[in-house]
């Protein structure tokens, strides 16, 4: 079992949607989560980190983590074609030595 | 721009060479993650240093090599490339253990 699952998409979606992306992980120690978004053969980008259970905001995007299921989702508001891109969500496992990828998921937000 | 600078930016070399990556870290930040990435596959981690002390290792080959500095940055050594080394190199730093990581725009390796 993959230490952290991530459904690969495509997703396509059309402008103004709210978008979903969701990661699962295997071992209830993990306790940081970051989401990134890369763009094609670009470096990823942070776009959001958070330790603790519920949400958290930062403009459109809203980060969730439920530790009880282990399953943490990214929200996109009023997605833009702009926000096309591959979205990895990233735990840090083994006392923050070792960040470990989803394997992202890619979205495409159509006019 | 994240402050992480990663040179060179492209790389062609031949099969058999031995080529070096250099990672520059955000000012004072500790740690630094190497990371490959091939075409259409997810991030793969290679290896991890905290203040120039080698911290965790993931899949990285014996033929790859890394270490980091006292001024912190660090360098990727690849060496007897193979066709199947061609790939994007990333290198991340975070200031201490389980903080934000923020990624360089990568090395683009090509072995011919």
């Amino acid at each position: 079992q993959k230490e952290v699952e991530q459904d690969p998409g495509p997703l396509s979606v059309p402008e103004g949607a709210i978008v979903s992306l969701n990661c699962t992980y295997s071992n209830s120690a993990f306790q940081y989560f970051m989401w990134y978004r890369q763009y094609s053969r670009k470096g990823p980008e942070l776009l959001m980190y958070t330790y603790s259970s519920g949400n958290k905001e930062d403009g459109r995007f809203t980060a969730q983590v439920d530790k009880s299921s282990k399953y943490i989702s990214l929200f996109i508001r009023d997605s833009q074609p702009s926000d096309s891109a591959t979205y990895l969500c990233a735990i840090f496992t083994g006392g923050g030595n070792k960040l470990t990828f989803g394997t992202g998921t890619q979205l495409k937000v159509e006019l | 721009d994240s402050g992480v600078t990663q040179t060179p930016k492209h790389l062609i070399t031949a099969t058999g060479q031995r080529v070096t990556l250099r990672c520059s870290p955000r000012s004072g930040d500790l740690s630094v993650y190497w990371y490959q990435q091939s075409l259409d596959q997810g991030l793969q981690f290679l290896i991890q240093y905290y203040n120039g002390e080698e911290r965790a290792k993931g899949n990285i080959l014996e033929r790859f090599s890394a270490q980091q500095f006292p001024d912190l940055h660090s360098e990727l050594n690849l060496s007897s490339l193979e066709l199947g080394d061609s790939a994007l190199y990333f290198c991340a730093s975070s200031s201490t253990l389980n903080t934000e990581a923020f990624f360089g725009q990568g090395t683009r390796l090509t072995v011919v």
